[in-house]
Order: C-alpha cells, then sequence, then structure tokens
C-alpha cells in the first residue's frame, strides 16, 4: 500500500516567516508533486520533481520554492508567507511508469 | 498549457439518483482522464480513469464517458448512495511522450455532490 505522509496536519505562521512542508513517501516514486487546494479552484500544482535534485514549474509557483534532496522526500518552502497564501497542500507521488497520484493527507495552512 | 473546466459546482440528488458531472478540456493531445473523490476532510482518492483510446469505462456503479471530438468527459454515478457524498475532481494528462510534461496533472475546479436519503 502505497503511503505518502506530510509533516504537519495544521500549521499556523506569521506573514513574513519562512516555512517548511515535508513530504514522504515510501513507494520508490520518480515523481512528486505540490498542490495548493481552494475553495472553487480545485487542485493547483505549484512545483513537481520527477528526480532528484530535478525541478518543474507548475502553474502558480510564484513566492515558493521546492528541495529534492532524496528520492523520498519532497519539500515546499514558502520564502517568505503572506497571507493569500493560507490555503490547504497537498503532496502527491507517482511512479515514474505509473497513472495514478497517491496523496498525502494535506497540511492546511493559515498566515496570520 | 491545458485547462479543464468542470460543471456543475455544486450537484444535490435523492439517494437512488443518477449524479453526471462534466469536464471539458483544452489540449487535444491529452490522452489520459482521472476522477478522484475527496471525502471530507481527507485526501483524494483516484475513482475511475480513462485513457483516450477507450470511449466508456465501467465500474460497478461507476462510469466514465469520454468523447475526444468534442473535448469533453463525464462521471456517471448510478443509484447513489449517501456514501457516495463528497468532492469530485476530474483531471487531464498527457502521459505518453517525453519532457516534463509527464504525469502532470491539470484538475477541474472540483464538484461537490450531496446524497440526500
Amino acid at each position: 500500500d502505497v503511503k505518502v505522509t506530510q509533516s504537519s496536519r495544521y500549521l499556523v505562521k506569521r506573514t513574513g516567516e519562512k516555512v517548511f512542508l515535508e513530504c514522504v513517501q515510501d513507494m520508490d516514486h520518480e515523481n512528486m508533486f505540490w498542490y495548493r487546494q481552494d475553495p472553487g479552484l480545485g487542485l493547483r500544482l505549484i512545483y513537481f520533481s520527477y528526480d532528484v535534485k530535478m525541478k518543474e514549474k507548475g502553474d502558480i509557483p510564484e513566492g515558493y520554492s521546492v528541495s529534492r534532496e532524496k528520492k523520498e522526500r519532497f519539500s515546499l518552502i514558502l520564502e517568505s508567507a503572506s497571507t493569500n497564501q493560507t490555503s490547504m497542500y497537498l503532496c502527491a507521488s507517482m511512479s515514474g511508469r505509473g497513472e495514478t497520484q497517491y496523496f498525502g493527507p494535506g497540511t492546511r495552512l493559515l498566515v496570520l | 498549457g491545458e485547462n479543464v473546466e468542470q460543471h456543475p459546482s455544486t450537484l444535490s440528488v435523492q439517494e437512488g439518483d443518477s449524479a453526471v458531472i462534466k469536464c471539458t478540456y483544452s489540449d487535444s493531445a491529452s490522452n489520459y482522464f482521472p476522477w478522484y473523490k475527496q471525502e471530507l476532510g481527507k485526501r483524494p482518492q483516484l475513482i475511475i480513469d480513462i485513457r483516450s483510446n477507450v470511449g466508456e469505462k465501467k465500474d460497478q456503479r461507476i462510469a466514465v464517458t469520454l468523447n475526444k471530438t468534442a473535448k469533453h468527459f463525464s462521471l456517471h454515478i448510478t443509484e447513489t448512495q449517501p456514501e457516495d457524498s463528497a468532492v469530485y475532481f476530474c483531471a487531464a494528462s498527457r502521459l505518453m511522450g517525453g519532457g516534463t510534461s509527464y504525469g502532470k496533472l491539470t484538475f477541474g475546479q472540483g464538484t461537490i455532490l450531496t446524497v440526500h436519503p
């Protein structure tokens, strides 16, 4: 069974803080993704990675960066958190030969 | 890039009725169309998917149809039950071919389905 975990379920941060969200998968998947989920907007791709140290911008990368130093771990970084980054953040992973993306439980981030 | 539109945004049905959710996509090169279900407070999970070489796929009470010419696909749930209540997302992707688009999903806006007992 694929397991994708995220470091926090809920997080409260202040404007301007640097925020780290971590995602870990245990299935040796090559591809990992970060989305944010907002009501009425669906899931929007922030960044994805198809290999260690490789990253590609998604549809809304502004204000975010990512790090993939190990295959199982994909981190999302908010360099200077702003209130408009208050959202639900979902991580997903997928095999390099697969189709299905497996999601983590999500991190609900509130930026005050 | 790809753009996926999903309708309706909310859908309310009585238990036992059918529910239909429709999506359109813009990129004719998209060839993989999954549907995810997200129950309240839980993670999205794949419920059914279809590739562009197939027009219809069924799995018990759930079916998906694809019209490549019109670039739209639909989710059909028959004999709805209260446990079908959730948010449903359609998505489109280009699975084959190289480049960085591999595996990248573009999601629709989501449909909140409520099944009343």
